[in-house]
């Protein structure tokens, strides 16, 4: 069973619409999530942690359910530059190893 | 400014020769991590590094793989008879505190022929 699971895509939407992605996890004892981006060979950067209470920065909102296991990341107002792959990262209560989704390829149109 | 540099950004080898990585973190952290990253697949764990020694690895770091930080700053990846396989995009990254973010460094691209 895969441990962190995403929708690969792609999305295509045009500018100025939401977007959400969701990204489901398998352990349950994980502690700590993160949204990366990735533009196309180039390494991955953070866009936000995500917090149990759900946190918002700008235009993007991050969500964790524990119940069922999954987290969220919500886009507002797309703009073409968040054309990206999107990396759901899970990091084990140990902190010594994060586990990355395979990601999800979001394009905006203008 | 980046946290991390990677050199050399590109590197092209015969199969079976040694290649070395080099990952130069900008300030003090304590944790350092190897990710490798195939053309069009995920980023992959390879191994863990504080306190001079590793946390933790995974099956994909075998044998042929080595860590260090001979020096106190630099931190190696040292494949030691590349396969063919091990064509990949190679990050670093680091992390100043458990559980906090991670800050990838640039990558080197790795191509065995």
């Amino acid at each position: 069973r895969k441990e962190v699971e995403q929708d690969p895509g792609p999305f295509n939407v045009p500018e100025g619409a939401t977007v959400a992605f969701n990204c489901t996890y398998s352990n349950s004892a994980s502690q700590s999530f993160f949204w990366y981006r990735q533009d196309c060979r180039k390494e991955p950067k953070l866009l936000m942690s995500v917090y149990s209470s759900g946190n918002e920065d700008g235009r993007f909102t991050a969500q964790l359910n524990r119940a069922s296991q999954y987290i969220s990341l919500l886009i507002r107002d797309s703009k073409l530059s968040d054309s990206a792959t999107y990396l759901c990262v899970d990091m084990y209560s140990s902190a010594s190893k994060i586990i990355f989704g395979s990601g999800t390829r979001l394009s905006i149109r203008p | 400014e980046p946290e991390v540099t990677q050199t050399p950004s590109h590197q092209v080898t015969q199969m079976g020769q040694e290649v070395i990585l080099r990952c130069v973190p900008i300030s003090n952290h304590l944790y350092f991590y190897w990710y490798r990253q195939i053309l069009g697949q995920k980023v992959e764990f390879l191994v863990s590094f504080y306190n001079n020694e590793i946390s933790e690895k995974s099956e994909i770091f075998d044998d042929q793989f080595s860590v260090e930080r001979p020096d106190g700053s630099n931190f190696t990846l040292k494949i030691r008879s590349t396969k063919l396989e091990d064509s990949a995009m190679y990050f670093c990254a680091i992390q100043r505190e458990a559980q906090e973010t991670q800050y990838f460094g640039p990558g080197t691209r790795l191509l065995v022929l």
